[in-house]
């Protein structure tokens, strides 16, 4: 069975752009949720998807937003760009009880300049 | 809310020796925890997990940790630790729902493990 899938892998972008990363979970899997990975914050959840609709949502600002599709597959959008947005991003599928593992894709490493 | 503490940022050992990886968590109800390894540029992998029953769970690549609830603690254990087995190891917890769905994991800060030939 193939893993968590998520591009791109690399991504640079400036201040006050936006951007769009991807998420293809495991097949069977319904739940998708996404994490910013930083030196300084460590690992934080920012959403978490399910059936097409968000679930719950991490404290983060309106900024990041996402959205899944009817073949789960997932998408996190950040607009107007930060240099703090800077980050590892992985998303996570599961079956979708919150006791259920999250099996993590590779992340996308986001730099804005 | 539920909380992580990893007091170890890094712990160097030789290889050969064991190891023993500290977690302590915060959190009200019956905690379901994890615990993860990160290798660099990848993504996390599930070591093992515990969620009820045995306090004693065993994972891949030889891990175990044990579940203490008087302690609130879910140390990380391996016999004999080999170069390959460098990389960051995180503690998570899972929380319960709340308006609806998951608050995701939450996770420690980490610990790095050095490994000495």
């Amino acid at each position: 069975k193939a893993g968590v899938t998520q591009t791109p892998r690399y991504l640079i972008k400036t201040r006050g752009q936006q951007v769009t990363l991807s998420c293809s979970p495991i097949s069977g899997h319904r739940s998708v949720s996404w994490y910013q990975q930083t030196p300084g914050q460590g690992l934080q959840f920012l959403f978490e998807y399910f059936s097409e609709t968000q679930r719950n949502k991490g404290n983060f600002p309106g900024r990041f937003s996402g959205r899944q599709f009817s073949n789960s597959r997932s998408e996190m959008n950040v607009s107007t760009l930060e240099l703090g947005d800077s980050a590892l991003y992985l998303c996570a599928s599961s079956l979708g009880d919150y006791t259920d593992t999250q099996y993590f894709g590779p992340g996308t490493r986001l730099t804005v300049l | 809310a539920q909380s992580v503490t990893q007091p170890d940022i890094h712990i160097t050992v030789s290889e050969g020796a064991s190891l023993e990886l500290r977690c302590n968590y915060s959190y009200g109800a019956t905690p379901y925890l994890f615990w993860y390894v990160q290798s660099p540029g990848q993504g996390l992998q599930l070591l093992l997990k515990y969620f009820s029953g045995d306090t004693l769970v065993q994972g891949i690549k030889g891990f175990e940790a044990e579940f203490k609830r008087s302690q609130s603690s879910f140390n990380l254990r391996k016999p004999s630790v080999h170069w390959s087995d460098a990389a960051e190891y995180f503690c998570a917890v899972a929380a319960g729902y709340s308006g609806g769905g998951a608050d995701g994991l939450t996770f420690g800060k980490g610990t790095h493990l050095i490994i000495q030939p």
